[in-house]
């Protein structure tokens, strides 16, 4: 089965710090790669979707680089805020896949005051 | 903006009743999905539609139906709910092509 993983888990920085975020994947031939943010009970939110012939994407204070050929995503947030608090998925489109998404499960990112 | 939206934010129902689940999105959108999620199992495929009528399975069916007789309602149908079905629920839509997948605000259900 073809895996996504995040590492760390669970992430705590304090307010204003630049956080990083990373993506593994266990194949190389992908459609796109999309990241997307859930608060506590919520559905999820699209935050960024790179398809497989871009390097990088950038939304506001979110930007989001894929490098196939590793097999790795990251997602960069500059000047966190605590409103940055929340559960970020990272979901792989695997060309041999089809229709569906491959979650991640996840990293818990807390930013405090 | 894309609007998916589920009919229950929470649900409770009993051992052995048929459950039902719609979604509905209001962008045209040719594919839908159901997933589930649990705490450490994260996110699970359960049913998705590439278009009216038309249903794949995912990686966990068992137990679960669908239904689309229309492009923008997605069904999820629980033919006799179990204890171990008690879990969130998250629908999602999508534009046939390589687009960005939307998702709806979640239905948590409860079976006791």
């Amino acid at each position: 089965k073809q895996e996504v993983t995040q590492i760390p888990a669970a992430l705590s920085v304090p307010e204003g710090e630049n956080l990083v975020l990373n993506c593994s994947f266990t194949d190389s031939a992908i459609y796109n790669l999309q990241w997307f943010r859930q608060d506590p009970g919520k559905g999820l939110t699209s935050l960024l979707l790179i398809q497989s012939s871009q390097r990088e994407q950038t939304s506001g204070r979110l930007n989001a680089s894929l490098d196939k050929s590793s097999g790795r995503s990251t997602l960069y947030i500059a000047a966190s805020q605590p409103g940055d608090s929340a559960t970020y998925l990272c979901a792989v489109r695997y060309s041999n896949s089809g229709y569906a998404l491959n979650f991640g499960k996840g990293t818990s990112l807390l930013v405090t005051p | 903006d894309v609007k998916v939206t589920q009919s229950s934010r929470y649900l409770v129902k009993r051992t052995g009743e048929k459950v039902f689940l719609e979604c509905v999105q209001d962008m045209d959108h040719e594919n839908m999905f159901w997933y589930r999620q649990d705490p450490g199992l994260g996110l699970r495929l359960i049913y998705f539609s590439y278009d009216v009528k038309m249903k794949e399975k995912g990686d966990i069916p068992e137990g679960y139906s669908v239904s689309r007789e229309k492009k923008e309602r997605f069904s999820l149908i629980l033919e006799s709910a179990s204890t171990n079905q008690t879990s969130m629920y998250l629908c999602a839509s999508r534009t046939r092509g390589l687009y960005e997948q939307y998702f709806g605000p979640g239905t948590r259900l409860t079976v006791t």
